[in-house]
């Protein structure tokens, strides 16, 4: 069964300092993997895709995510955390379940940046 | 901007009450999704059209229902609202069935009281 993990449901960091946001996942083969940012109050918005094209993908707004195939893994980082990057960020999966397709939504890490 | 457009953006209706959330997608885009998010639940996946057919079900409530029209804008129809019902309601649009990229919409604030 597809599945994904966040690792952490609170990151707390300083301006100026990197972030780690962890997600692993459970597939039985290389899947297409999606990070989300949602500010408060509004939408899902689209950070960065996965296609197995590299595994190292760069996003909007400074951010890049790693796939590790050896590790289930795609962490979020940034190098320097900026005040508009407080935020909750999901991790995406698109899987198969009871055969319909469906994303399946990681439960969020909140991102708060201490100035 | 997204280019997905729900409206309202608020409603605020009593118990019993039967409300319909709407959804226009990107221009282009075939398939719908409506999603329900609070804060005991998170974000669950309620229900996916795609070209005017139902494609998947996720945590949809049989007194929700939803249908997306020829014109492929697709409402979301609430009905015996109950206060548990208070969410954030989202809706989605891709291109292709699915695996695409999904677009969200700035969301429905329901408040049942």
């Amino acid at each position: 069964a597809q599945s994904v993990t966040q690792l952490d449901s609170h990151v707390s960091v300083s301006e100026g300092t990197p972030v780690l946001l962890r997600c692993n996942y459970s597939s039985s083969y290389s899947p297409s993997l999606f990070w989300y940012v949602q500010h408060p109050n509004k939408g899902l918005q689209l950070l960065l895709k996965y296609t197995s094209a590299a595994t190292l993908v760069k996003g909007i707004n400074g951010f890049e995510a790693e796939f590790k195939k050896s590790e289930t893994s795609f962490h979020l980082t940034k190098p320097s955390a900026h005040m508009s990057d407080a935020a909750e960020y999901f991790c995406v999966v698109p899987a198969r379940v009871a055969g319909t397709y469906k994303y399946i939504f990681g439960t969020g890490t909140r991102l708060k940046v201490l100035a | 901007d997204s280019g997905v457009t729900q409206t309202p953006k608020h409603l605020i209706t009593a118990t019993g009450q039967r409300v319909t959330l709407r959804c226009s997608p990107r221009s282009g885009d075939l398939s719908v999704y409506w999603y329900q998010q609070s804060l005991d639940q998170g974000l669950q996946f309620l229900i996916q059209y795609y070209n005017g057919e139902e494609r998947a079900k996720g945590n949809i409530l049989e007194r929700f229902s939803a249908q997306q029209f020829p014109d492929l804008h697709s409402e979301l129809n609430l009905s015996s609202l109950e206060l548990g019902d208070s969410a954030l309601y989202f809706c989605a649009s891709s291109v292709a069935e699915w695996g695409d990229i999904q677009y969200f919409g700035a969301g429905t604030r329901l408040s049942v009281l």
